[in-house]
């Protein structure tokens, strides 16, 4: 099956920095990725799409300008958590849309704490 | 209203039981239909897809769809101690290039020894 990975898979940091966070496809090329929030005890929330070589889109309540995406290239995406506050401890989990556009396959996510 | 509705459980069932999973929706547009395994601390795993109503088997799991209801549900055949994850339902509605996927709460299962 298809592999995604993530990096890193933890990460602590200090109020006011930024965390950037790698999304790759290790096996396959995917056009669309996926970037998905999770809290404790709820389901995954979609936050952006990420289509290589163009802007990504956001969604509702989701600030672009705080959450930067870029996907550079087939294999790689990166969503970087600028000023990051304790409210954006989280999980954070990709996926990337395979040869079949129906199905997702998911990363390992990164767990995201800020003190 | 949530468009998709999943009981969170927690469902404790013991080793060799068949475990139901269900989920409900509300948005007709839902074509597919999908089943993610989630172990804690880790990214979802896609289980089944479907995008037809019926059942579709795949070993131990059996998927089942019935639009006409807005009903699916998971069987799992045969429990073992490490089916036990959080089991999430997950719909697209059609199959543009977006593909936006709406995920239920999640319904964390415990298969006791």
């Amino acid at each position: 099956g298809a592999v995604v990975s993530q990096h890193p898979s933890r990460v602590i940091c200090k109020s006011g920095t930024s965390v950037k966070i790698e999304c790759r496809s290790l096996d396959f090329q995917a056009t669309t990725m996926f970037w998905y929030r999770q809290f404790p005890k709820q389901s995954l929330m979609l936050m952006a799409t990420s289509n290589e070589g163009s802007k990504a889109t956001y969604e509702q309540g989701v600030e672009k300008d705080k959450f930067l995406i870029n996907h550079a290239s087939l294999t790689l995406s990166t969503l970087t958590v600028t000023s990051a506050h304790p409210e954006d401890s989280s999980f954070y989990i990709c996926s990337a849309a395979g040869t079949a556009k129906d199905t997702q396959y998911f990363g390992p996510g990164t767990r995201l704490t800020v003190l | 209203q949530k468009e998709v509705e999943q009981d969170p459980g927690p469902l404790s069932v013991p080793e060799g039981a068949i475990v139901s999973l269900n989920c409900t929706y509300s948005n007709s547009a839902f074509q597919y239909f999908m089943w993610y395994r989630q172990y804690s601390r880790k990214g979802p795993e896609l289980l089944m897809y479907t995008y037809s109503s019926g059942n579709k088997e795949d070993g131990r799991f059996t998927a089942q769809v019935d639009k006409s209801s807005k009903y699916i549900s998971l069987f799992i055949r045969d429990s073992q101690p490490s089916d036990s994850a959080t089991y999430l339902c997950a719909m697209i509605a059609g199959s543009g290039g977006y593909q936006k996927v709406t995920f239920g709460t999640g319904t964390k299962l415990q298969v006791i020894p």
